[in-house]
């Protein structure tokens, strides 16, 4: 399967807990994006990255949030001091620019529960 | 404030007649729109897209179409099928390239 992946699935931690997700994109992709989606809204973007470069950050992103894409391939997502309201569907997609629009592809998520 | 609007929580339709499903946006700067199909557990899925310099896009039974003026698109799938049952999102980009917008979803259920 040549498709976006994220590891783990799903992950449950205590709060103030720090977790860190992992995004492998589409292997000739150059933009990644994360995005988060809690329960009856649609995703709501984080960040994205064009090759290692991250070109922006959603204010969505407090300072506990912090990713990653050292070589322009897999991605890391991290929170630290894990927060019930961190709960919540991380997505990443990925996609390949050629032009100003582009379609981006998604994984399955990584499902995180704050207890 | 939400840029991009789907109105209808769910539909429910009957197997082998048309779904609808529609959308509303506010930022004239939106010049690229996504339909993405989501079932429980699951990323989004990629369904059809369509440029603002175009009113209409057809994949198979799915169409999309676009109303510029009234800031309206709306999906089309023909017939619709049982295996279409799930959560559908609109999503629009702006002319910078870069992040989508989504509405809060229509979850479709198609009946046999």
């Amino acid at each position: 399967d040549t498709g976006v992946s994220q590891d783990p699935r799903h992950k449950i931690t205590k709060r103030g807990q720090n977790v860190t997700f992992r995004c492998d994109p589409i292997s000739e992709h150059n933009r990644l994006y994360w995005y988060r989606q809690t329960l009856g809204q649609g995703p709501e973007f984080l960040t994205y990255f064009q090759n290692e470069a991250q070109l922006e950050k959603s204010r969505l992103l407090s300072d506990r949030f912090s990713a990653e894409r050292p070589k322009g391939s897999f991605s890391t997502l991290e929170i630290q001091r894990t927060e019930q309201g961190d709960s919540a569907m991380y997505l990443c997609a990925s996609s390949l620019i050629l032009a100003t629009q582009e379609t981006q592809y998604f994984g399955p998520g990584t499902r995180l529960l704050v207890l | 404030d939400q840029q991009v609007k789907q109105n209808s929580p769910s539909l429910s339709v009957q197997e082998g007649r048309i779904s609808i499903l529609n959308c509303d946006y506010t930022n004239s700067m939106f010049d690229y729109f996504l339909w993405y199909k989501k079932y429980p557990a699951e990323g989004p899925t990629f369904l059809i897209s369509i440029s603002s310099i175009k009113d209409k896009n057809e994949d198979g039974r799915f169409t999309v179409f676009l109303n510029k003026s009234a800031k309206h698109l709306s999906l089309h799938i023909v017939p619709s099928q049982p295996g279409d049952s799930a959560v559908y999102f609109c999503a629009a980009s702006d002319n910078q390239g870069g992040k989508l917008i989504f509405g809060q979803g229509t979850e479709l259920s198609v009946k046999p």
